[in-house]
């Protein structure tokens, strides 16, 4: 119940393109999505978070898309550009549980 | 303007050999944790303090030990490292409740030979 099912593993896109990443959640008392982003040799970065109270949030190329009855998540990045080219995670946490359960990660290569 | 350190960025140790590895935040973050992260996977939470309360993952081996010794430092102690404990080590602040962010430092290696 703790886990959360991330795809793809990895996915390759043409700069300008969009990037579509996919998380599935069990654990309903989760409420606190954020989406992680980490460059080679780097720690991961928060980069973009949503709460289950709302179904979509954007922040400039990026946006999260949230399906509470699917229990799914997704990460869009629109016009995609080789800077993007990172491993992305997914999360889940809930209230009284200060750490995070991630998804396996995606690596992301954007092609120029 | 780094904001959580961690030293040294890389650790090579012998099979059995203690090792500690060091992270610092200039953050003034309550919760600090510890994070191991192999090749290609994501990271698994090992531990975490909040404050001076450490708060051990259910499948931690015991090998594996924390002490932070005041809000600034925190350090993971592996007692006698074993092939499978090379990986990516991560330390990461949070200034409090859940929906606080997490900052990652950038990582220590460690390599067992």
């Amino acid at each position: 119940q703790q886990q959360v099912k991330q795809s793809p593993q990895s996915l390759i896109v043409q700069k300008g393109g969009i990037s579509i990443i996919n998380c599935a959640y069990e654990n309903t008392a989760f409420d606190y999505f954020p989406w992680y982003q980490q460059f080679p040799g780097k720690g991961p970065a928060l980069l973009i978070a949503i709460r289950p109270d709302v179904s979509e949030k954007k922040e400039g190329r990026f946006t999260i898309s949230f399906n509470k009855s699917a229990k799914q998540f997704s990460l869009h990045i629109m016009d995609s550009q080789p800077g993007d080219s990172a491993t992305y995670f997914c999360a889940a946490t809930r209230r009284g549980r200060r750490a995070l359960t991630f998804g396996s990660g995606t690596r992301l290569q954007v092609q120029p | 303007d780094a904001m959580v350190i961690q030293n040294p960025r890389y650790q090579v140790t012998q099979f059995g050999k203690p090792v500690t590895l060091s992270c610092s935040q200039t953050l003034n973050h309550n919760v600090m944790y510890w994070y191991q992260q192999k090749s290609s996977q994501a990271p698994k939470l090992l531990f975490h303090y909040y404050d001076k309360d450490f708060n051990n993952e259910a499948d931690t081996p015991d090998n594996f030990q924390s002490r932070r010794p005041n809000t600034s430092f925190c350090f993971l102690d592996i007692r006698s490292p074993g092939l499978g404990d090379a990986a990516m080590y991560l330390c990461a602040t949070s200034r409090d409740m859940y929906l606080e962010t997490q900052y990652f430092g950038p990582g220590t290696r460690l390599l067992v030979l």
